[in-house]
């Protein structure tokens, strides 16, 4: 069965800085890969997702991620953090069904 | 067009009360997934929808866990005999296709919370 570890469950960045939020699976073969983001109240939005190609994938509101199939990670990055940007954010594969992390928050220090 | 909408929102129970929770997925989407989120968790799988058919309930907890999408777009999920370890949030979300990679749009969840 697959998993996924999210190690970090709180972040604090200044506004402006750089963001890395890890998460690491387990499966026996290439996932589909996601990151989503959760505001309170609100429901998840998918942020990126790999499924196959170039390792390195876009998303929306400037986020990217990258997946290396050597440390079976999937890590998200931000080059400049915005206050907008503090939410929690989960890590899911998709292998036949959904697994999620138990979620990361973040919270961007004015 | 709308997003998917889930009611109520929040639900407040006794214990061992019947609750039916609302999802309305986006209009023509094909798969619908309920899931659970505890507080402080990611949200855990509990069933699959493909149209009509229930594709995969393998993370339904319990037998008083029934959920029904009787004609391929609304759905329920009904908890029978609520229990406090059923309080949680309980999420759908859809999707156009049955296709594994397609993203999942998710509704705002209910709050349910089981005295």
């Amino acid at each position: 069965a697959q998993s996924v570890t999210q190690p970090d469950i709180h972040i604090t960045v200044s506004e402006g800085a750089s963001l890395e939020l890890r998460c690491n699976y387990s499966y026996g073969a290439t996932p589909y890969l996601f990151w989503y983001v959760q505001s309170p109240g609100q429901g998840l939005q998918l942020l990126l997702k790999y499924f196959s190609g170039d390792t390195l994938v876009q998303g929306i509101k400037g986020f990217e991620a990258e997946f290396k199939r050597s440390q079976s990670s999937f890590n998200l990055r931000k080059p400049s953090v915005h206050w907008s940007d503090a939410a929690e954010y989960f890590c899911a594969v998709e292998a036949g069904k959904s697994t999620f992390g138990d979620g990361t928050t973040l919270t961007v220090k004015p | 067009g709308a997003g998917v909408s889930q009611s109520p929102r929040y639900k407040v129970a006794k214990r061992g009360q019947d609750v039916a929770l609302r999802c309305d997925p986006i209009s023509g989407h094909v798969s619908l997934f309920w899931y659970q989120q505890a507080l402080g968790q990611g949200p855990e799988f509990l069933t699959y929808f493909q149209n009509e058919a229930q594709l995969d309930k393998s993370g339904l907890p319990s037998d008083r866990f029934f959920a029904e999408r009787p004609e391929g777009s609304v759905s329920t999920l009904k908890i029978q005999r609520t229990q406090q370890e059923d309080s949680a949030v309980y999420l759908c979300a859809s999707s156009s296709d049955s296709r594994s990679y397609n993203e999942q749009f998710f509704g705002p969840g209910t709050r349910l919370t089981v005295l």
